[in-house]
C-alpha cells in the first residue's frame, strides 16, 4: 500500500524562525515521485518540488530546501528565515505507477503560520 | 501559458439545481483532473481524462458528471447535490497522459455551496 504521512497538523513560528515539515512515506514501487505543494488561504495548489526516486541530491530554492532520504523514507521540507507570506498549508505528495494504475497519494497536510 | 483557469469561483446551489463547473488549460497537457476538497482536508481524486478519454472514475456518485469537450476544457456537470458535496473543486492538468507521475498543475478552484 502506498501512504504519505505528514504527522504535524498545525506549526506556529514567528517570522525570521526556520521551520521544517516533515513527510514519511510508504510505496513497494521502485520508480516514484515525491511532490510538496503550498496552499494558501485563496486555496489553488501551488507546486513547489518534484523528486525522482533515484535522486537523492538536496535541493535549495531560495529560502526553500529540500531533504530527500531514501533510508529513512522521508522528504522534508525546509524554510528558511520564514515569512507571513509562508502562512499556508504544505502537502507532501508521492505519485507511483503500479502495474499501470496510476496512483496519486497526497498527505494529510500541514498547516504553518508565521506570526509577525 | 502556464496556468488553469477555473469558473466560477464561488457557486452556492439549491439541491434541485443543475450547474456546471469549468476547467481551462491553454499548455496542451494531455490529461486532466477534478479533485474534492473538504475543510482542513488533502483533494480526494474524482476524475481523470486521459487525451479527452474518461481514465479514472474514482466511484464518484452520478450526481457528478464530467466532460472533456475537446483537449483543453473539462467541465463537471452536477445535479440533485448534497449539502455534504459543499467543498473546493479542483480541476489540474498534466503534460502526459494519466499513469504518468508528472507534476499536477491545479487550477484556483470552485468553493460551492450546497444549501
Amino acid at each position: 500500500a502506498q501512504k504519505v504521512t505528514q504527522a504535524q497538523t498545525e506549526i506556529s513560528v514567528v517570522e525570521k524562525e526556520d521551520v521544517t515539515l516533515d513527510c514519511v512515506y510508504e510505496t513497494r514501487d521502485t520508480t516514484y515521485y515525491l511532490f510538496w505543494y503550498k496552499q494558501p488561504p485563496s486555496g489553488e495548489l501551488v507546486f513547489l518540488i518534484r523528486r525522482n526516486s533515484f535522486d537523492e541530491q538536496n535541493e535549495i530554492s531560495g529560502r526553500y530546501s529540500w531533504n530527500f532520504q531514501k533510508s529513512t523514507s522521508s522528504f522534508n521540507f525546509t524554510i528558511t528565515a520564514s515569512q507571513v507570506v509562508d502562512s499556508a498549508v504544505y502537502f507532501c505528495a508521492l505519485s507511483a505507477t503500479t502495474s499501470g494504475t496510476y496512483k496519486y497519494i497526497f498527505g494529510t497536510g500541514t498547516r504553518l503560520k508565521v506570526l509577525a | 501559458d502556464t496556468e488553469v483557469t477555473q469558473t466560477p469561483k464561488h457557486l452556492v446551489m439549491g439541491m434541485t439545481n443543475k450547474k456546471s463547473l469549468k476547467c481551462e488549460q491553454h499548455m496542451g497537457h494531455r490529461a486532466m483532473y477534478w479533485y474534492k476538497q473538504k475543510a482542513k482536508k488533502p483533494p480526494e481524486l474524482m476524475f481523470v481524462y486521459s487525451y479527452e478519454k474518461l481514465s479514472i472514475n474514482e466511484s464518484v456518485p452520478s450526481r457528478f458528471s464530467p466532460e472533456c469537450p475537446n483537449s483543453s476544457l473539462l467541465n463537471l456537470h452536477l445535479h440533485a447535490l448534497q449539502p455534504e458535496d459543499s467543498a473546493l473543486y479542483l480541476c489540474a492538468s498534466t503534460p502526459e497522459g494519466s499513469g504518468s507521475t508528472d507534476t499536477q498543475y491545479f487550477g484556483p478552484g470552485t468553493r460551492l455551496t450546497v444549501l
